[in-house]
């Protein structure tokens, strides 16, 4: 039973514009989401979070929004830029513990 | 700061051999976990120690996976006897405190067993 799921393996951009990776999730428990972004040969690396009373999260040009009623939530990046191009998962946690939960990934493609 | 090491980076074994995972966390980082990832799908958490105490090891496939981590410190993850199914990559995360800390993830070894 797969808890978070990225419906879209793939995502294609063009520089300048925004991107935007959505997340779907069945785990009512989960109180804290995550995003990775992954290249390729390297390990996921934290990229940015929100707590479950939140709504929206910003950092720098990552933006996160949660929507707990549909169970959905969505990473904004804006301006789209090459160096952006990678795979992005979602993940999810619940209670204290850290366990994380992914997704199974969506590969952004930021062209020129 | 060095970061999350793992090795091999690569290992290519037939079925039925043994194989050992080693995963050195960052110093200082009691949490450290081992999750999967098969055949581009999602990533899945394998368990958790803190410190060298197993905290949770309920994504462990089955048996024939043993994970140690020596006094607290490096970690290792048998795989004996390996099958066909546990190809694909292993990483290994380690954090500072158990709430709500993000995880460094180590660059993976790729597991291919053949």
């Amino acid at each position: 039973d797969q808890q978070v799921k990225q419906n879209s393996p793939s995502l294609s951009v063009q520089e300048g514009r925004i991107s935007i990776l959505n997340c779907d999730y069945t785990n009512s428990m989960f109180d804290y989401f995550l995003w990775y972004k992954k290249y390729p040969a390297e390990g996921p690396t934290f990229l940015i979070s929100i707590s479950s009373i939140k709504d929206k999260n910003e950092d720098g040009r990552f933006t996160v929004f949660l929507n707990k009623s549909a169970k959905h939530l969505s990473l904004h990046i804006v301006p789209s830029q090459p160096g952006d191009s990678a795979v992005y998962f979602c993940a999810g946690s619940s209670g204290g513990y850290n366990k994380l939960i992914f997704g199974a990934g969506t590969r952004l493609a930021v062209h020129p | 700061e060095a970061g999350v090491t793992q090795f091999p980076s690569h290992s290519v074994i037939e079925k039925g051999q043994t194989v050992t995972l080693r995963c050195d966390p960052i110093s200082g980082h009691d949490n450290l976990y081992w999750y999967r990832r098969v055949m581009g799908k999602e990533i899945k958490f394998l368990l958790h120690f803190v410190k060298e105490s197993k905290q949770d090891e309920s994504g462990m496939p089955n048996n024939r996976f043993l994970a140690e981590r020596t006094g607290g410190t490096y970690s290792t993850l048998k795989v004996q006897p390996a099958e066909l199914e546990d190809s694909g990559v292993y990483f290994c995360a380690s954090s500072p405190r158990i709430h709500r800390d993000e995880q460094y993830f180590g660059p993976g070894t790729r597991l291919t067993v053949t």
